[in-house]
């Protein structure tokens, strides 16, 4: 079982550039998140999914885009990227309702610098 | 504001203690989780509770949802316990809202 596979684990952006984090999940689990964990913090909601095509804001989404065209894939894309979105990012997963996937499922993280 | 807080912040324990973490919430809510961060950085769900106790080998979970109150334990702690524990409420019905703690750092020497 992969779980929640997550990439890449490290990335270095220079102010203004753009990338896409992405995550995937093999358990069909109908929720899907991304936060974003900064030093001494709890851990953010950027954004989350309830299900392929619907997606809604986090407590801190600006700056940050998603999609969600299947039930497997929820990239998280950053656009003009700014120092203030340097943090290490974390996509889960889970399905409500449904026993031990009730709980969350989370991918190995990325650590993202923007300098 | 919707707030959690967790207790102690730190905590260092001798191999064999058993430990009792805290988490403190303001709000109604639906469900509590209990999260393990590895020194690595990977996080791990232990336990999701809405109500009365679960137990899962040496760890044991607890929740008051009247005194808005949980409790994590850990009988004969062994040093790879050793991690960051967090406590996340769910309120207001929706999966988006999820409030996390900061966590406590447990560090247990052998």
């Amino acid at each position: 079982n992969a779980g929640v596979t997550q990439t890449p684990k490290f990335r270095i952006l220079k102010i203004g550039q753009s990338m896409t984090l992405q995550c995937t999940q093999d358990m069909n689990h109908n929720y899907m998140y991304w936060y974003r964990q900064d030093p001494g913090m709890g851990l953010k909601l950027i954004y989350y999914s309830v299900g392929a095509g619907i997606t809604d804001k986090g407590e801190v989404p600006n700056g940050y885009n998603v999609s969600r065209s299947t039930t497997e894939d929820f990239p998280l894309r950053l656009e003009l990227a700014a120092p203030s979105q340097t943090s290490v990012y974390f996509c889960a997963s889970s399905y409500p309702g449904r026993g031990p996937n009730e709980k969350l499922f989370f991918g190995s993280g990325t650590q993202l610098s923007v300098l | 504001k919707n707030e959690v807080e967790q207790s102690p912040q730190n905590l260092t324990a001798q191999e064999g203690e058993f430990i009792t973490i805290n988490c403190s919430y303001s709000v109604g809510i639906s469900a509590l989780h209990w999260l393990q961060q590895h020194p690595g950085g990977g996080i791990v769900s232990l336990f999701m509770l809405s109500s009365g106790k679960k137990k899962h080998g040496r760890l044991i979970a607890t929740i008051n949802i009247q005194e808005k109150h949980s409790s994590l334990h850990i009988t004969a702690s062994h040093p790879r316990d050793s991690a960051v524990y967090i406590c996340a409420v769910l309120y207001g019905g929706s999966q988006g809202n999820l409030i996390f703690g900061k966590g406590t750092k447990l560090s247990v020497k052998p």
